[in-house]
């Protein structure tokens, strides 16, 4: 059974920092990897998919990487800003079929606090 | 944006009384899915959809049915609520493509008392 493990599960530094999230799983047959931003009583915001074949993805601040076969993820923030703060949640889904049994399986997530 | 609503947002119900989540979406995707937030949980799969009337189990599915009669719609309902079934509910969608990318709704806070 896959398990996707985040720690720590929060953590709370000064703004400008750059910051490495860390996500783990236990079984590599992943076909992608989503990153997500919850905000506190809201929906989950898609941040970044890495797919299997994939080792990084970028978009603005954020970068995220894949190392499959340690069962490894990290979203690195550059130069955090309290507006960062959030929820952050990592997520896999197992191997494609055709049945769309295709299951996110989630972390707990990191509760992440930029002080100004 | 998905375009992707939930209704109700909020509700408040008793213990042993039906109750029914709807999801809808305007842009026709095939996939749906049902999950549900709790502390020391994190998100977990209820049922999903891969078409009308097209239907299976997730991982926590006992409590609830699904109902698809239409693309737009995927219902949820749990026939006899409980004080365990008080959570945070979010729909999700996922668009046909090689990415299998999913986005959620925002979510219905049910408080069963």
């Amino acid at each position: 059974k896959q398990e996707v493990t985040q720690i720590p599960a929060a953590l709370s530094v000064p703004e400008g920092e750059n910051l490495v999230l860390n996500c783990s799983f236990t079984d590599s047959a992943i076909y992608n990897l989503q990153w997500f931003r919850q905000d506190p009583g809201k929906g989950l915001t898609s941040l970044l998919l890495i797919q299997s074949s994939q080792r990084e993805q970028t978009s603005g601040r954020l970068n995220a990487s894949l190392d499959k076969s340690s069962g490894r993820s990290t979203l690195y923030i550059a130069a955090s800003q309290p507006g960062d703060s959030a929820t952050y949640l990592c997520a896999v889904m197992a191997g494609h079929t055709q049945g769309g049994s295709e299951k996110l399986v989630f972390g707990k997530g990191m509760k992440l606090t930029v002080n100004p | 944006d998905a375009g992707i609503t939930q209704s109700p947002r909020h509700k408040v119900t008793e213990t042993g009384t039906p109750v029914t989540l709807r999801c809808h979406q305007t842009e026709n995707h095939r996939y749906m899915y049902w999950y549900r937030q709790d502390p020391g949980h994190g998100l977990r799969l209820i049922h999903y959809s891969y078409g009308v009337k097209d239907t299976d189990k997730g991982e926590v599915s006992d409590g609830y049915s699904v109902s698809r009669s239409k693309t737009e719609d995927f219902l949820l309902t749990l026939e006899s609520a409980t004080s365990s079934q008080t959570s945070v509910y979010f729909c999700a969608i996922r668009p046909l493509s090689i990415r299998s990318e999913q986005y959620f709704g925002p979510g219905t806070r049910l408080t069963v008392t």
